[in-house]
């Protein structure tokens, strides 16, 4: 079946740090893979996908490459700032219909 | 340009109880898929509704059904509400012919006592 499996969090960091938040995944076929953030009091929104092996998705400093071999799609930055401070999903679909959503993983970047 | 919008942001209700939530998608979005999200886990996809007919659905039972009308909006309706259904209910809009973004409203959270 598929399924995503995402490091637990919560995770502190100070500002400027680096940020490396790992996703690993199973799927049937060939999936789609995506990172979503939830802002406080905000709705999941997109933050990068990718759509086959070896493509890089990438967006606000934010980037995650599609490792086929080793099924995983690790979300890094290289400098976090308070405003990253939000709760981060890794995310599968193999349909485009149905989504699989990891369990969630709480970022806090303090000054 | 709206985003998507649910309705009620909150509600409490009790054992066997019936419920619906309510969703207006974002602008030019014909697609609304239905989540559910308890605390402290990612969001389990209920189902899909294009055309108002339901496209697909994932593993819940037949107590969680749900409409698309006409101008896209959706409900979703829980039958026989357990305290199990406590949880927040997140509606995703998007486009069919473009898959992998989805568009979340800020969701409805259910507390069932």
């Amino acid at each position: 079946g598929n399924s995503v499996t995402q490091m637990e969090g919560p995770v502190t960091l100070s500002e400027e740090a680096f940020l490396t938040i790992n996703c690993t995944y199973t799927a049937t076929g060939y999936p789609s893979l995506f990172w979503y953030v939830q802002y406080p009091g905000e709705g999941l929104q997109l933050l990068l996908k990718a759509t086959k092996a070896d493509d890089k998705g990438s967006n606000k400093g934010f980037e995650a490459t599609y490792r086929k071999e080793t099924t995983s799609f690790h979300l890094e930055k290289g400098s976090v700032q308070v405003s990253d401070s939000a709760v981060y999903f890794c995310a599968l679909t193999t349909t485009g219909n149905q989504f699989y959503f990891g369990t969630g993983t709480s970022l806090t970047v303090i000054p | 340009d709206a985003g998507v919008t649910q309705s009620p942001t909150h509600l409490i209700k009790t054992r066997g109880q019936q419920v619906t939530l309510r969703c207006s998608p974002k602008s030019g979005h014909d697609t609304v898929s239905w989540y559910q999200q308890a605390l402290g886990q990612g969001p389990q996809f209920i189902f899909q509704y294009y055309e108002e007919e339901e496209r697909q659905r994932g593993n819940f039972p037949d107590r969680f059904s749900g409409h698309q009308f006409p101008n896209y909006s959706s409900e979703l309706n829980v039958n026989a509400l357990l305290l199990g259904d406590s949880a927040l209910y997140l509606c995703a809009s998007s486009l069919l012919t473009k898959t992998g973004e989805l568009f979340f409203g800020e969701g409805s959270r259910l507390t069932v006592l």
